[in-house]
Order: structure tokens, then C-alpha cells, then sequence
């Protein structure tokens, strides 16, 4: 079963726009992670927030954290083409798995 | 450090045939997982590895399934009898998880390009 819901769906943006996607969660976690996974390819993994955190930054990402909502927020800022793909939180409550939502997928217009 | 390597990239079967899939991970990592991924969908975990064990494989579908890691290196993904319920996306991905215990483990996994089954 997949524990991560993300919201929205499907998200259609300019570039340079700010994308905004979330995810929420059912039960405790460790740490949750976000990963990018272009068309049909492997998931690359962009940023980890350990549960004691509440936001964290990386390049034009920033992740925030609300454990007593049990939800996460994925920012990318200044949108480009290249970040057309689809994006995934994925929980780490137990140390050997990862549970995957089923995913945003974010369209970047030129 | 070439990353996580799959192989084949695409198979295509008929029903009732036997595959197998080949993942080669990160030399240094000691941990191996398998997912399941479906349109639409996020990858679904199926088994994983550390080092040569097989820590956790009730996940696997069915007895179907079976996946290998004998020296603690490459692992081979097994399906058996494969019907067209199979067909999906088929990824690997490894990491290095040093210490133990919750809370103290960043588990960052980094992916092959996956296998792509076609059961006709």
C-alpha cells in the first residue's frame, strides 16, 4: 500500500512560475524525501527532511514539514522546462523501505 | 560511480513465460530494493537486500516472485509464469544505510532506469 498521497494531481505552469505540490501522510515517519522521476526513467532523489525539521531548502526547492498534520510541501521556484516531470514524497518510518505516493505530475510551458 | 544499472531496459514476454531482470547497484552501497511501478502510480516496494540478505520478502506479489543477491553485489528479480498482470515498470534502486535503529537512518536510494515488462 502507498502511504504518501500527493495533491494536486496534475499541475500545468509557465515557466518561471513557482510549482507547489503536497503530500500527506498516514503514520509516523523518520524522515520523508521528495524524488523527481522524468518519462519512464529512474527516480532521482532531490531533497530529505528529517521529521525534527520543519523546512529545508536546496537550490530552488524548499520543503516544509508539518508532522502534526502529518503533511509536506514541495516548492520549486523559477520554474524551467527541464522541471517537467513527475514528483513523488516518499515516508521513511521503517529503516528498509520507502512508501511512494502516487505523484504530481508537473508540466512546465516555454 | 556509474549508478544503478538495469538490464534489460525493455522485455517483452508471453504469457506463461519465465523472466528475469538484472540489477547492478552502487559498488559501495549495501542495500538493494525492488519496486513494482504501474501507470500512474509511485513505486510499490516488493523486497530488498542487505548486503547478500534478504531482510524483507512478504511483499513480493506472489510465490511467483523470487529475487537473488548471492554475493552481495548484483541482484537477479524473478518472475515465473508471468501473466499479463505483470506487465509494469520494474525498478531497482540502492543505497548505503550505515547504523540502526529508527530515527537514525537517511535512507536516500538512487534508482536504475527500470525495466519495462510487456506481458502479451
Amino acid at each position: 500500500s502507498q502511504q504518501g498521497e500527493e495533491d494536486p494531481q496534475a499541475l500545468s505552469i509557465q515557466e518561471g512560475e513557482n510549482a507547489t505540490m503536497n503530500c500527506s501522510y498516514k503514520t509516523s515517519i523518520n524522515n520523508l524525501q521528495w524524488y523527481r522521476q522524468n518519462s519512464g526513467r529512474g527516480l532521482v532523489h532531490l531533497i530529505l527532511i528529517r521529521s525534527n525539521e520543519r523546512e529545508k531548502h536546496s537550490g530552488r526547492l524548499r520543503v516544509t514539514l508539518d508532522t502534526s498534520k502529518k503533511s509536506s510541501s514541495l516548492l520549486i521556484t523559477a520554474s524551467r522546462a527541464a522541471d517537467t516531470a513527475s514528483y513523488f514524497c516518499a515516508t521513511d518510518g521503517d529503516d528498509y523501505k520507502l512508501s511512494f505516493g502516487a505523484g504530481t505530475t508537473v508540466t512546465v510551458r516555454a | 560511480d556509474t549508478g544503478v544499472s538495469q538490464n534489460p531496459r525493455h522485455k517483452i514476454t508471453k504469457r506463461g513465460q519465465n523472466v528475469t531482470f538484472r540489477c547492478d547497484p552502487i559498488s559501495e552501497h549495501n542495500r538493494l530494493y525492488w519496486y513494482r511501478q504501474t501507470l500512474g502510480q509511485g513505486p510499490e516496494f516488493l523486497t530488498y537486500f542487505q548486503n547478500e540478505a534478504q531482510l524483507e520478502k512478504s511483499r513480493l506479489l506472489s510465490d511467483r516472485f523470487s529475487a537473488e543477491r548471492p554475493k552481495g553485489s548484483f541482484s537477479t528479480l524473478e518472475i515465473q509464469r508471468t501473466e499479463q498482470g505483470d506487465s509494469a515498470m520494474y525498478l531497482c534502486a540502492s543505497s548505503l544505510v550505515l547504523g540502526q535503529g529508527t530515527g537514525k537512518v537517511e535512507n536516500i536510494q538512487y534508482f536504475g532506469a527500470g525495466t519495462r515488462l510487456s506481458v502479451l
